[in-house]
């Protein structure tokens, strides 16, 4: 399976500015997704990250808020942007070369906005 | 919003018992399953995977799926304490592309 290495490992952050999370895949893989945890709370689909365009959003997350990126196939940004305490969260990149084999997860970032 | 639905527990069984997670989905076209381990502060694990109706079996661990009845089931035997952690079954979503959709998670807990 591939390993993915997440940045940074957690973060504390004032309301209003932005945080940008990166991802970086050892391999290349089919498919990069975003996902978020709240304390105590299963993993909520964010977006699916496109390589060379715009991701696909899932209901209740916008592109305005959670502006993503995806330039190659092993490589993908999160960005949290006009943050508010609601924000609060763990953050997990997770990639897959095709539903047939498994999916992985990096090691997440927790963010705290205060 | 396609279902995936667990008992959250916390399940606790002894030492060296059979562990018996369930987890029934919605999306009747769902053909891959998925059990995941996380630990407290840590990020899901892939422990199983499976496509077809009946049993699976790695090591001590075996997953079940009765895609009839819309059930998939982790069974752990001789459960250890490092067992103890919440599993995550998630399916992957024909409304999300290649997506996982995930269960809230059943706590287990191996008592000494």
């Amino acid at each position: 399976s591939a390993v993915i290495s997440q940045k940074p490992s957690r973060d504390i952050c004032q309301r209003g500015t932005s945080l940008t999370i990166q991802c970086q895949v050892d391999s290349q893989v089919t498919m990069m997704f975003w996902y978020r945890q709240q304390p105590g709370q299963s993993l909520t689909l964010i977006a699916t990250a496109n390589q060379g365009s715009e991701a696909t959003y899932e209901s209740g997350f916008v592109i305005d808020k959670f502006p993503i990126s995806r330039p190659n196939l092993t490589f993908s940004t999160l960005t949290v942007s006009n943050m508010s305490p609601e924000d609060s969260s763990i953050y997990l990149c997770s990639s897959t070369r095709g539903s047939d084999y498994g999916y992985t997860f990096g090691s997440g970032t927790r963010l705290t906005v205060v | 919003q396609k279902e995936v639905e667990q008992n959250s527990g916390p399940l606790s069984v002894p030492e060296g018992a059979i562990a018996s997670l369930n987890c029934t989905y919605s999306d009747r076209v769902s053909q891959s399953f998925f059990w995941y381990r996380q630990y407290s502060g840590k990020s899901p694990e892939l422990i199983m995977s499976i496509y077809s109706n009946g049993d699976k079996e790695d090591g001590r661990f075996t997953a079940q799926l009765n895609k009839a009845s819309q059930y998939v089931s982790l069974l752990i035997r001789d459960s250890q304490p490092s067992d103890s952690a919440t599993y995550l079954c998630a399916v992957k979503n024909s409304n999300s592309g290649y997506a996982l959709n995930f269960g809230k998670g059943t706590s287990l807990l191996v008592t000494p």
